[in-house]
């Protein structure tokens, strides 16, 4: 299936633990972004690259470092875990940079 | 000031009516514009792209978008409760960048 996928579905880690969730799209998209969708189900960009390059840092704490190996994935590592990044992360990819992005299916990330 | 604005709702409607969603945007350089549905617990799926100014119509969708006043509409004919879900207004800024309202709920009452 032509999809954007990302792991884990779920993530429970205490605070000050580091953890990633890795994003994958076969799409053939040249652009991936992380997207954070809060309780408020506000949905707010963190990052955008464009084949492989980082183009849009959205002032987001430097403990969250995204990295992209090649143009089909998009990693984020998050370092030094707060109850504060508890969200749900959803990665997405698009085909051109005024297109809609397809996004996956989200990782619920809970600190406790 | 908020760079894209929806009325939060909830938005309440019968079934069989039209369904109403409204939005505004502050950046007047921006190009695209995009609507999306999200049900509880699920990603945001891309229903409807606008880039012109005018109405464009999709099956049961209908968006509207008026540049001068910056002002981004969905319309939702013969509402059904399949329909009820928070739908997510968007704009493509420039470059790499689209960024989201806080979404409108609709409810659609059977």
């Amino acid at each position: 299936d032509t999809a954007v996928s990302q792991t884990p579905k779920y993530l429970v880690t205490q605070m000050g633990n580091d953890k990633s969730i890795k994003c994958e799209q076969n799409l053939g998209h040249d652009t991936m972004y992380w997207y954070k969708q809060d309780s408020k189900k506000f949905l707010k960009i963190m990052f955008s690259y464009n084949n492989k390059e980082l183009i849009i840092n959205e002032t987001v704490p430097n403990r969250f470092s995204p990295k992209s190996p090649d143009k089909a994935h998009l990693n984020l590592h998050i370092n030094s875990l707060e109850l504060g990044d508890s969200a749900v992360y959803f990665c997405a990819s698009s085909q051109q940079m005024n297109r809609g992005p397809t996004f996956g299916s989200g990782t619920r990330l809970t600190v406790v | 000031q908020k760079e894209v604005e929806q009325n939060s709702g909830p938005l309440s409607v019968p079934e069989g009516a039209i369904a109403s969603l409204n939005c505004t945007y502050s950046d007047r350089g921006s190009q695209s514009f995009f609507w999306y549905r999200q049900y509880s617990g699920k990603s945001p799926e891309l229903i409807m792209f606008i880039y012109s100014n005018g109405d464009k119509e999709d099956g049961r969708f209908t968006a509207q978008l008026n540049k001068a006043s910056q002002y981004v509409s969905l319309l939702i004919r013969d509402s059904q409760p399949s329909d009820s879900a928070t739908y997510l207004c968007a704009v493509n800024t420039g470059g790499f960048k689209t960024i989201f309202g806080a979404g409108t709920r609709l409810f659609v009452k059977a």
